[in-house]
């Protein structure tokens, strides 16, 4: 199994900071890393596929970046809303993991 | 636009059977494009992949979970099942239905609202 390895843990940042959160992978998944954001109490949304492709509908201040094993999301101009958990997932191969999660905080 | 609806017993008994049901609207769940997926996430902790099923009823467990794992699909009801057997504390999860694109590699895009199952005596 593939394992997925985010960093920070957790992350507390002021509106308007940028936030940068990493993903490692165990091996070589090429870009078939994807994020998710998770808010209490609703299911995951997706922000970004493929390591760097964009979602309709998600802000423009998210973006992706990175293949192979590491990867990075990151929020420009972080906004009260953005308070929540982020997770990287691979689909490169079964069994498909995620990453622990990061939770971000908004002081 | 598709929905997805978990439904099920919230609180079930150490060593039984946890049993959800995924009610898909505005799509069918009877064509080849997609897997139908669970997932859940631990309380405080991450997500992680339980399996999927096909519509011909192929399905993908994940070995993690040793062989615990059902899911079978109705096509009439246009819905899908988990069923997780000799449950413990440790399978105390918001448990998510989800569909996933058979194209390569893609990610989940659309999810249900998710169910808390709590596994107590």
């Amino acid at each position: 199994e593939i394992v997925l390895t985010q960093s920070p843990e957790i992350q507390s940042v002021t509106p308007k900071e940028k936030v940068t959160i990493t993903c490692r992978a165990s091996q070589s998944i090429d870009n078939d890393l994807h994020w998710y954001q998770q808010k209490p109490g609703q299911s995951p949304r997706l922000l970004i596929k493929f390591a760097s492709q964009s979602i309709s509908g998600v802000p423009s201040r998210f973006s992706g970046s990175g293949s192979g094993t590491d990867f990075t999301l990151t929020i420009n101009s972080l906004e009260t809303e953005d308070a929540a958990a982020y997770y990287c997932h691979q689909t490169y191969s079964l069994p498909w993991s995620f990453g622990q999660g990061t939770k971000v905080e908004v002081k | 636009q598709v929905q997805l609806q978990e439904s099920g017993p919230r609180l079930v008994k150490p060593s039984q059977t946890l049993s959800l049901t995924c009610s898909v609207s505005g799509d069918s769940i009877n064509t080849d494009t997609y897997f139908w997926s669970w997932i859940r996430r631990h309380p405080g902790k991450g997500l992680e992949f339980i399996g999927y099923i096909y519509f011909t009823g192929d399905t993908y467990y994940n070995p993690s979970l040793k062989g615990r794992v059902t899911m079978s699909v109705d096509l009439s009801k246009n819905q899908f099942s988990l069923k997780l057997s000799s449950v413990t504390a440790a399978d105390t999860a918001a448990y998510y239905c989800a569909r996933v694109d058979t194209a390569l590699s893609t990610p989940f895009h659309d999810w249900g609202q998710g169910t808390l199952v709590t596994v107590s005596s």
